[in-house]
């Protein structure tokens, strides 16, 4: 399974971050799956941004969710982030990743991850 | 959410030696705790599961314990492809938390 990150690397402030993850390998539809949208910057290290499963159910981090929307794309097994009027604190690498379970642990972890996506807002 | 602190933020050692991270939760999170290691330009990359599960192609020098709030990663005879950033996570509630990373530098 790989995951590919897509979209703008430059944002205006004000402006809409939308990227796009694709996934290779699994039917993001099928298998009970998280399809997690991750960010990392310098100032805030690692934050979940939130999950989207097989059936279009999502789950926000509570710090973003008035900005945040994630889809899904069954027909290109693409799953998207949408975050509305980004400021320079929203620059950051943006990650997708799965979290997902193995076949006898009821934990969970994140696995594949995407390469990363460095988006920078700036004027 | 779930708060995660990992301990030291930083730390230096060589070759060959063995080195262990601490990381605690906010609140009880029984063993739903991850380990990941992170390269430079690099994702994160999951070496243990279930707090002491090592992933599957991890050497077996890395090893996780810990159950509740306190947990421990240790790295036994450090390799040179050791040196690197490592997180701890929680998978026990969203929106999942991670630490603020432990950077394992060369003395």
């Amino acid at each position: 399974v790989q995951l590919q990150e897509s979209g703008p690397g430059l944002v205006k402030p004000s402006e809409t971050l939308s990227l796009t993850c694709t996934v290779s390998g699994a039917s993001i539809d099928r298998g009970i799956y998280y399809w997690t949208w991750i960010r990392q910057s310098p100032g805030k290290g690692l934050e979940t941004i939130g999950t989207i499963d097989y059936s279009g159910s999502t789950d926000y981090n509570p710090s973003l969710k008035s900005r945040v929307t994630i889809s899904l794309d069954t027909s290109k097994n693409q799953f998207s982030l949408r975050l509305d009027s980004v400021t320079a604190a929203d620059t950051a690498v943006y990650y997708c990743a799965r979290d997902g379970w193995g076949d006898v642990s009821p934990v969970s972890w994140f696995d594949p991850w995407g390469q990363g996506t460095l988006v920078i807002v700036s004027s | 959410d779930i708060q995660m602190t990992q301990s030291p933020s930083s730390l230096s050692a060589s070759v060959g030696d063995s080195v262990t991270i601490t990381c605690r939760a906010s609140r009880d999170i029984n063993n739903f705790l991850n380990w990941y290691q992170q390269k430079l330009g690099r994702a994160p990359k999951v070496l243990i599961y279930a707090a002491s599960t090592l992933q599957s192609g991890v050497p077996s020098r890395f090893s996780g314990s810990g159950s509740g709030t306190d947990f421990t990663l240790t790295i036994s005879g450090l390799q040179p492809e050791d040196f690197a950033t490592y997180y701890c996570q929680q998978s026990f509630s969203t929106p999942r938390t991670f630490g603020q990373g432990t950077k394992v530098e060369i003395k």
